[in-house]
């Protein structure tokens, strides 16, 4: 069983729709949970980050943590065309400078 | 804002070259990164540095080395290149500490094809 398992898409969506975008992971030590978000020919970029489980909410952008089913999820509403992109889960332990990625949703807004 | 510049953007290369790729910050982080990125593989960590002079494999360390001797500059080295080393190469940087938000910040990939 791989580390973390994120469906690859790709996910294509009308504007105005509620994207989920979801990641499964076996490692029990992961408590850093980070959600990146890669634009074609760019590097990635931290969208958003959670401690342990629990919601965390930043403007249409809520990052869920489930540490007892080890499943996370990052929920986009009202999604716009500029929120077209690659998306990749990220996680690591407490004492670990290693982040595990998943291998990265490519979601399309269709205007 | 903090900025990881990555040398070149488009590299082409001959099998048995040796390749530098370079990388430097400018926000005094102490973590520096090299992963590659391949379509259906992800992102996967090659080396990294918590220091200069100081550096770890990750998990894809053969066929690499790795150079950090100013805190700014990680450069990662590929020793004979080879094709199945074709891939887009990422630098990161990060500020220090394990523990806590200290997300990682990546420059714009260097895609590097080996005939």
């Amino acid at each position: 069983q791989k580390e973390v398992e994120q469906d690859p898409g790709p996910l294509s969506v009308p504007e105005g729709a509620i994207v989920s975008l979801n990641c499964t992971y076996s490692n029990s030590a992961f408590q850093y949970f980070m959600w990146y978000r890669q634009y074609s020919r760019k590097g990635p970029e931290l969208l958003m980050y959670t401690y342990s489980s629990g919601n965390k909410e930043d403007g249409r952008f809520t990052a869920q943590v489930d540490k007892s089913s080890k499943y996370i999820s990052l929920f986009i509403r009202d999604s716009q065309p500029s929120d077209s992109a690659t998306y990749l889960c990220a996680m690591r332990g407490g004492s670990n400078y290693k982040l595990t990625f998943g291998k990265g949703t490519l979601l399309t807004v269709n205007p | 804002d903090v900025k990881v510049t990555q040398s070149s953007r488009y590299l082409v290369k001959r099998t048995g070259e040796k390749v530098f790729l370079e990388c430097v910050q400018d926000m005094d982080h102490e973590n520096m990164f090299w992963y590659r990125q391949d379509p259906g593989l992800g992102l996967r960590l090659i080396y990294f540095s918590y220091d200069v002079k100081m550096k770890e494999k990750g998990d894809i360390p053969e066929g690499y080395s790795v150079s950090r001797e100013k805190k700014e500059r990680f450069s990662l080295i590929l020793e004979s290149a080879s094709t199945n080393q074709t891939s887009m190469y990422l630098c990161a940087s990060s500020p220090a500490g394990t523990v806590g938000d200290s997300p990682l910040h990546f420059g714009n990939g260097t895609r590097l094809t080996v005939t």
